[in-house]
């Protein structure tokens, strides 16, 4: 059983350029939130999709925006790039209501701005 | 403002010395508390989920256990491989599901 897919794995990209990031979710997930980790830190909620539509979102900018897909598969993409946009970017799915089963995170995009 | 604390930052045992990992909370109204690990480069591995107060949980050398205002994780005469980042998170009512406040984590370095 496949857990979450996240690709690319590994980005690098020169500041004010855009970038796109996907991830599939587990089997049998219809949602998915995404999460920046900088380095030494815990995670930190961007937003979370949900049939289709952005559900909540967290303090990021605008320059942060997502997409989910009929197949509930998402993307992040991140315009103007700056140097502090550096991190791991994670996705996590889970099933709506479901939260007591916990929040399946991908292995993350560790995206490097130059 | 919901917000996690996580001590000690780091933590060093020797191979089956026992201890705990504290997590501090403060939310408006918890919808559930969550433990992960994380090892280097790796996105979080679920471990627990914990409801209500008085709630204990375990997992083989593992058990998390929550307060109205903290959670501890217990580690058991631990081994090397438990070595890693342990991560506390909450989900709060103010939140939507999903929406996971984390804190900055606890390294545990566990030497033979």
């Amino acid at each position: 059983d496949a857990g979450v897919t996240q690709s690319p794995t590994h980005l690098i990209k020169t500041r004010g350029q855009q970038v796109t990031l996907r991830c599939s979710p587990k089997s049998g997930h219809d949602t998915v939130s995404w999460y920046q980790q900088a380095l030494g830190q815990g995670p930190q909620f961007i937003f979370q999709y949900y049939e289709e539509e952005e559900r909540q979102r967290g303090n990021f900018p605008d320059r942060f925006s997502g997409h989910q897909f009929p197949n509930y598969s998402s993307e992040l993409n991140v315009n103007a790039l700056l140097l502090g946009d550096s991190a791991l970017y994670l996705c996590a799915s889970s099933l709506a209501g479901q939260a007591r089963y916990g929040y399946t995170f991908g292995s993350g995009t560790r995206l490097t701005v130059v | 403002e919901d917000q996690v604390t996580q001590s000690p930052e780091a933590l060093r045992l020797q191979e089956g010395e026992s201890s705990s990992l504290n997590c501090s909370y403060t939310v408006s109204g918890l919808r559930g508390l969550f433990w992960y690990r994380q090892d280097p480069g790796k996105g979080p591995e679920f471990l627990f989920t914990l409801y209500s107060a008085g709630e204990e949980k375990e997992k083989e050398r593992l058990k998390a256990t929550l307060t109205k205002k903290e959670s501890f994780l217990h580690i058991t005469a631990p081994k090397p491989e438990d070595s890693a980042t342990y991560l506390c998170a909450v989900e709060s009512y103010g939140g939507s599901q999903g929406n996971l406040i984390f804190g900055k984590g606890t390294k545990l370095s566990v030497k033979p």
